[in-house]
């Protein structure tokens, strides 16, 4: 089944302890990125890549580091977690471009909802 | 001003309306335009892209205006499993592939 798949589903940690997100997707996508989702602020980008070895900065980018080692993979880490980073994260994949103003969309994995005490 | 701007709603409507949403966007430069479907607690789900010409898929029909900036969402014979919230999404294709989006609007449908 075609799927990005997220891991954990749900942390609870405390302030400073490093910790990773996982985010892996199989469907050969190239772009890969991970967003974050809070209360009246809707979902804003942290970082995206556009192929291997390719990153870069989103919306909402301090507090957080991202890897893009292998295509499949795009693990999000918080070095220093602080409380202003409690949020429902979803990370997300799509196609490569199909054509001049045309997109295939994005499939999401299924969510962290990450506390940070 | 926000990039892309939804009326939050909460649109409560009876099973069986026709309901409309509408966005608007900022960036005459945005490219591709979707709606996603995001229920509680849930990932989004893309729902349909937007085309210039229109598009329809079943109960749902989604229109664009690019000189207006602006984009429609119809929803026919409403369910009451189309109660979500409705998220307007923008893409720049030249920043990257990142999406924008906007904040949602959420429907009810009561029977």
């Amino acid at each position: 089944e075609a799927q990005v798949t997220q891991n954990p589903r749900y942390l609870i940690t405390v302030t400073g302890k490093k910790l990773t997100v996982t985010c892996s997707q199989n469907m050969n996508h190239e772009y890969m990125s991970w967003y974050r989702q809070d209360p009246g602020l809707g979902l804003r980008q942290i970082y995206y890549s556009m192929n291997v070895e390719v990153t870069d900065k989103g919306d909402v980018p301090e507090g957080y580091k991202v890897s893009r080692k292998e295509k499949r993979n795009f693990p999000l880490i918080l070095e220093s977690p602080s409380p202003n980073q409690t949020s429902l994260y979803f990370c997300a994949s799509s196609l490569s471009r199909g054509g001049r103003g045309r997109n295939y969309g994005y499939t999401f994995g299924s969510g962290t909802r990450l506390t940070v005490v | 001003r926000k990039e892309v701007e939804q009326d939050p709603g909460p649109f409560n409507v009876p099973e069986g309306a026709t309901v409309a949403f509408n966005c608007t966007y900022s960036n005459s430069a945005s490219q591709s335009f979707f709606w996603y479907r995001q229920d509680c607690r849930k990932e989004p789900k893309l729902l349909m892209s937007v085309y210039s010409s229109g598009n329809e898929d079943g109960r749902f029909t989604a229109q664009l205006n690019r000189a207006s900036q602006y984009i429609s969402l119809l929803i026919r014979d409403s369910k009451l499993s189309d109660s979500a919230t409705y998220l307007c999404v923008v893409l720049l294709n030249n920043a990257g592939n990142m999406l924008t989006f906007g904040g949602g609007t959420r429907l009810m449908v009561k029977p």
